[in-house]
């Protein structure tokens, strides 16, 4: 059964700096899956990443994925106040496709 | 973006009777899915159907069953609803192939 864990679940920034977001998964996944939540509303695809050494960009988000390390990482560059929301990743293991925790992200003047 | 809606959007119930909530999709889509969200949990996988008449159990199934007669229509079925279901229920549709799953708006559900 495949897990998604992310790190951290709570991250406070300031506007201006960069940050990590980290995604491990446990076992084999066939895709990975960055999405973003903002309060009360529904989930909002960001990016597919479907192969080792994959890298997405849009605006100031970057996605990579390591299928070796079982690790995907979005990373922040000079965040905004608009940034702010929750970000979940998920993989899929045959189509079964499993959440992490979300990290809340907010950003600070 | 996919036409997936879910309804109710919100439901009160009490503690004990059968509740059903609908996924609709318009999109032909063959994988549909059910997850709950509470606080410090993510998306929690409840059921997940493959196509018509095809489903299998996620993370969280128990107290939950699904049906899907239709390749447009995932039902999600409480047979005798707890407080512990309290929560909000999301429905997602996917291809199966190399894009993104597209969620509903989600429906919140409460048991008193």
């Amino acid at each position: 059964e495949l897990k998604v864990e992310q790190n951290p679940l709570f991250l406070s920034m300031q506007e201006g700096k960069n940050y990590t977001i980290y995604c491990n998964y446990s076992t084999t996944s066939d895709r990975l899956y960055w999405y973003r939540q903002d309060p009360g509303k529904s989930l909002e695809s960001l990016f597919v990443l479907l192969s080792n050494g994959a890298v997405k960009q849009e605006g100031r988000l970057m996605a990579s994925l390591d299928t070796k390390a079982r690790l995907s990482t979005l990373h922040i560059t000079a965040a905004v106040h608009d940034l702010s929301a929750t970000y979940f990743c998920a993989g899929d293991n045959n189509n079964d496709m499993r959440f992490g925790a979300g990290t809340r992200l907010t950003v600070k003047p | 973006d996919a036409g997936i809606t879910q309804s109710p959007r919100h439901k009160v119930t009490e503690t004990g009777t059968p509740v059903t909530l609908r996924c609709h999709q318009t999109e032909n889509h063959r994988y549909m899915y059910w997850y709950r969200q509470d606080p410090g949990h993510g998306l929690r996988l409840i059921h997940y159907s493959y196509g018509v008449k095809d489903t299998d159990k996620g993370e969280v199934s128990d107290g939950y069953s699904v049906s899907r007669s239709k390749t447009e229509d995932f039902l999600l079925t409480l047979e005798s609803a707890t407080s512990s279901q309290t929560s909000v229920y999301f429905c997602a549709s996917w291809t199966g192939r190399l894009t993104e799953a597209f969620f509903g708006q989600g429906t919140r559900l409460t048991v008193v």
